[in-house]
């Protein structure tokens, strides 16, 4: 595609249910990463991927996070038993590889109710 | 550790007057430092980049930056602020030269201009 795209835009869902965001980065891209922004901050750091590994996973807030990517392209981050404080938006990004510049998605901005 | 702080969380200008938006850094490395736009509704953009060539960046609409690394700063500067730079600007460091990996963000500063 032409960009990053996330899915789904929005997403509600209520307190202890599971959710899956998904991202397709720009074709090509080997290297994926996801971020989080709460209200009023700068985007966190949760995730890298190196193709189909995770070569960085240091930003995932707990257990409940997961995100995989089994193909080296689509990538989902997986929240389970998902809390009011998991409530931002979720940004993910790619890059050709390693070391160029990082091109973001829209985002999916989760509530939790 | 790597660290960025925006040193305003709110900057307003008028049409055609200067922008200045402040970013100190904390790097135990030779740093990497970017800045990008985030407009309303869109996507994260890139400004510009430094990444240890010249000190002074140009970046894309006018927009520049100096590497000042005796006062530890990356501010962000355009001559002539256009409605259209209305947006929430981030300053981010990575821990590793010339990379894009695990991009550290500050908390951001959003430009408000007024014609």
């Amino acid at each position: 595609g032409a960009g990053v795209s996330q899915t789904p835009s929005n997403k509600v869902t209520e307190k202890g249910k599971y959710v899956e965001l998904r991202c397709d980065p720009i074709s090509g891209h080997t290297a994926l990463y996801w971020y989080r922004q709460s209200l009023g901050q700068g985007p966190e750091f949760l995730i890298y991927f190196q193709g189909t590994g995770a070569a960085d996973d240091s930003g995932l807030p707990n257990d409940r996070f997961f995100a995989v990517r089994p193909e080296g392209s689509v990538s989902t981050l997986k929240i389970q038993r998902t809390e009011r404080g998991d409530s931002a938006v979720y940004l993910c990004a790619s890059s050709f590889r390693t070391g160029q510049e990082a091109f973001f998605g829209q985002g999916t901005r989760l509530t939790v109710v | 550790a790597q660290s960025v702080t925006q040193l305003d969380s709110h900057v307003s200008v008028s049409e055609g007057t200067p922008v200045l938006l402040r970013c100190n850094y904390s790097s135990s490395y030779s740093p990497s430092l970017f800045w990008y736009v985030q407009h309303p509704n869109k996507g994260l953009q890139l400004l510009l980049k430094y990444t240890s060539a010249a000190t002074l960046v140009k970046g894309i609409n006018g927009f520049e930056a100096e590497f000042k690394k005796s006062e530890t700063s990356f501010h962000l500067t355009k001559p002539s602020a256009h409605m259209s730079d209305a947006a929430e600007y981030f300053c981010v460091v990575t821990p590793f030269s010339g990379g894009y990996n695990k991009l550290i963000f500050g908390a951001g500063t959003r430009l408000a201009v007024h014609p």
